[in-house]
């Protein structure tokens, strides 16, 4: 058991609409990275958040953003949905200090979010 | 740019079978390697990982990996697979001045397992 926790499990949202996903992190972590997984497709890295700034993110537009939190849980909004925003949403957490590489990165069961 | 091929899209094996899946990478330096595995509707687990030494690396489950930087691949076997095996194994590379957050993943293999 991971101890990654994100809410909600689905979702339906309409084009245009706002949305708002949220993840808690495993105890103990610190790093929260979030990805889109589109059906039939590998898990795409969108974003990661370390001590509460974006530390990395992938080619993803600017209406995808996200925040961390002081207790290390994040959210990830995404505004002007789009058809095809319409995918798994994966959040992993994991511990850094110095070391890059940090821990070993625990995934939630993600998202399934559909835009109609 | 850091990208990871998995060539085979869906492989079906019958229990107690072999199994090799594929997984090339390309990357400039030497690459962080993982191995994931996702079941239906579950989020993603690590199988095992690969930074550097022992270019042979134990899983869990049962699974190996082999680290071969001549052929920029990283495959991944199980000698005997159960039928609890059948699910999705995603391939990934650590992305350059990435921790294990930040990965960039293959498109994955879908595995079968025939009784």
């Amino acid at each position: 058991e991971t101890g990654v926790t994100q809410s909600p499990t689905h979702l339906i949202k309409t084009r245009g609409q706002q949305v708002t996903l949220r993840c808690s992190s495993q105890s103990g972590h610190n790093t929260v990275s979030w990805y889109q997984q589109a059906l039939g497709q590998g898990p795409q890295f969108i974003f990661q958040y370390y001590r509460e700034e974006e530390n990395g993110r992938g080619n993803f537009p600017p209406r995808f953003s996200g925040l961390q939190f002081p207790n290390y849980s994040s959210e990830l909004n995404v505004n002007a949905l789009e058809l095809d925003d319409s995918a798994l949403y994966l959040c992993a957490s994991s511990f850094r200090t110095g070391n890059l590489l940090g821990t070993e990165a625990f995934f939630g069961q993600g998202t399934r979010l559909t835009v109609v | 740019a850091q990208s990871v091929t998995q060539p085979d899209i869906h492989i079906t094996v019958s229990e107690g079978a072999s199994l090799e899946l594929r997984c090339n990478y390309s990357y400039g330096a030497t690459p962080y390697l993982f191995w994931y595995v996702q079941s239906p509707g579950q989020g993603l687990q690590l199988l095992l990982k690969y930074f550097s030494g022992d270019t042979l690396v134990q899983g869990i489950k049962g699974f190996e990996a082999e680290f071969k930087r001549s052929q920029s691949s990283f495959n991944l076997r199980k000698p005997s697979v159960h039928w609890s095996d059948a699910a999705e194994y995603f391939c990934a590379v650590g992305a350059s001045g990435g921790s294990q957050g930040n990965l960039i993943f293959g498109k994955g293999t879908k595995l079968s397992v025939k009784p």
